[in-house]
C-alpha cells in the first residue's frame, strides 16, 4: 500500500529546532506539502512543493527533500507551533497524506 | 480573498447517500485540480479523491476506501466541486474538506471549515 510514515509525536524546547520527518515509496518522484492543524481548526498549508513557504507562513518554517525522505524544520521554535503537522505527497494518479506527528514544545 | 465553502454534511443511516458541495471563491477555480480531504473524530487527514481542471480532462482519481462509492464532479460557471457519496458506511464519518491540489494547492493557503458526516444507524 501507499503510506507516509511520520513520527507520531517530537518534543522540542522553545527556541530550538524542530524536525519532523516524513518518509515512503517513491516520494522523491512526487511533491511534498505539509500541513499545521492546532486543535478544533482546519489545517494550514505551509510548505508545498517541497521547499515552497507560502507567503504568509513565517521563514522559521523550512522543507526538504532527500531520496525518500522529506523532511518540515522550524528554526527557533515558539509556542505557538505546538500542533499536529501532516505531510502529504501527490502526484499525477493520487494523493495521500501521512499519519500525522504531535509537536509540543515544552 | 480566497474562500472554501463546505456543506451538506448531514446525519443519514448506513447504506444512505449524502451530496457535499464546496463553494469557491478568490482564485481562478476553472484552472485548479480540487481535492476532497475527510478526517475522522481525532484521527488523522485522509485523501478522499481529487478531480482535473477541464483542460487536463476532468478525470478524478479516488483512494481506494471511496473508489466505487464516491463521485467527485465540478461546476466551473459556479466554481463549485462536488462529491457525491453513495452506500455511505459508519467508517465514513467525519469532516470533509476541500481545497485546490497539485500544482494548485498553494492557492488556498487556509481551508475552510468543512463540512461534517455523520453516518450511524
Amino acid at each position: 500500500s501507499d503510506e507516509l510514515t511520520q513520527p507520531p509525536a517530537v518534543s522540542v524546547s522553545p527556541g530550538q529546532t524542530a524536525t519532523i520527518t516524513c518518509s515512503g515509496s517513491r516520494l522523491g518522484e512526487r511533491f511534498v506539502c505539509w500541513f499545521q492543524q492546532k486543535p478544533g481548526q482546519s489545517p494550514v498549508l505551509v510548505i508545498y512543493r517541497d521547499s515552497e513557504r507560502p507567503s504568509g507562513i513565517p521563514e522559521r518554517f523550512s522543507g526538504s527533500i532527500s531520496g525518500n525522505t522529506a523532511t518540515l524544520t522550524i528554526s527557533g521554535t515558539q509556542a505557538m507551533d505546538e500542533a499536529d503537522y501532516y505531510c502529504q505527497a501527490w502526484d499525477s494518479s493520487a494523493e495521500v497524506f501521512g499519519g500525522g506527528t504531535k509537536l509540543t514544545v515544552l | 480573498e480566497v474562500r472554501l465553502v463546505e456543506s451538506g454534511g448531514n446525519l443519514v443511516k448506513p447504506g444512505g447517500s449524502l451530496r457535499l458541495s464546496c463553494a469557491v471563491s478568490g482564485f481562478n477555480f476553472h484552472y485548479a485540480w480540487m481535492t476532497w480531504v475527510r478526517q475522522a473524530p481525532g484521527k488523522r487527514l485522509e485523501w478522499v479523491g481529487r478531480i482535473k481542471s477541464k483542460s487536463d480532462g476532468a478525470t478524478t482519481d479516488y483512494a481506494a476506501p471511496v473508489r466505487g462509492r464516491f463521485t467527485i464532479s465540478r461546476d466551473d460557471s459556479k466554481s463549485t466541486v462536488f462529491l457525491q457519496m453513495n452506500s455511505l458506511k459508519t467508517e465514513d464519518t467525519g469532516v470533509y474538506y476541500c481545497s485546490p491540489a497539485g500544482d494548485y494547492v498553494s492557492w488556498a493557503d487556509y481551508w475552510g471549515q468543512g463540512t461534517l458526516v455523520t453516518v450511524s444507524s
